[in-house]
């Protein structure tokens, strides 16, 4: 089944202690991108990659890192957790590396609160 | 500033009817809408796209309209069911490979 999986789905932790949420995609998609959905603001985009090794800052960069060292995973790092950061995440992907021009495929969500 | 924004925030439809899902935008530029559902505790799911070039494109149950004129694009189901009922929002590209814009989102209600 196509699919974008995200691990792990739900997370309670601690101010500055490091997490990393992962992404995966079996699609062999191009383009894989990472949101934060807050109420009343939408999805937001933090950080996106056009192909492996290629990643770039979307909207709300700030406080996360990314990498795309293999086409199918691209994970979310928070390298210093802040509670402003507390929201729910995804991730996406598409087939070619035009993210904005064709339909993304989500996960199902990673809702991370930071205490 | 430029948004992309709904009318309503919630709306309620009668099991059976039809219900219109509309979205402003404001950027001209924009070449490409999409309209998403988003279900309790899921992530978000294409129902369909259209380009500028187009006025209307017709899927299953749904059709996309896009007025450039007023910058406006609307959402229509058909013979609404309970599994309708979700989040729906529309998103725009203003240009380029990565310049996706989201808005916030129409609840949906079906009442049986």
């Amino acid at each position: 089944e196509a699919q974008v999986t995200q691990n792990p789905r739900y997370l309670i932790t601690v101010t500055g202690k490091k997490l990393t949420v992962t992404c995966s995609q079996n699609m062999n998609h191009e383009y894989m991108s990472w949101y934060r959905q807050d109420p009343g603001l939408g999805l937001r985009q933090i950080y996106y990659s056009m192909n492996v090794e290629v990643t770039d800052k979307g909207d709300v960069p700030e406080g996360y890192k990314v990498s795309r060292k293999e086409k199918r995973n691209f994970p979310l790092i928070l390298e210093s957790p802040s509670p402003n950061q507390t929201s729910l995440y995804f991730c996406a992907s598409s087939l070619s590396s035009q993210g904005a021009n064709q339909p993304q495929h989500f996960g199902d969500g990673t809702r991370l609160s930071i205490l | 500033g430029e948004s992309v924004g709904l009318h309503l925030p919630t709306l309620s439809v009668q099991e059976g009817d039809n219900s219109i899902i509309n979205c402003a935008y404001s950027n001209s530029a924009s070449d490409y809408f999409i309209w998403y559902k988003q279900e309790s505790g899921k992530g978000p799911q294409f129902i369909i796209d259209i380009r500028s070039n187009m006025d209307k494109r017709q899927g299953q149950r749904v059709t996309v309209l896009l007025n450039k004129t007023v910058k406006h694009l609307s959402l229509q189901i058909a013979a609404t069911q309970p599994g309708d009922s979700a989040v729906y929002f529309c998103a725009e590209n203003r240009g380029g490979a990565n310049n996706l814009f989201f808005g916030t989102g129409t609840r949906l209600t079906v009442i049986p």
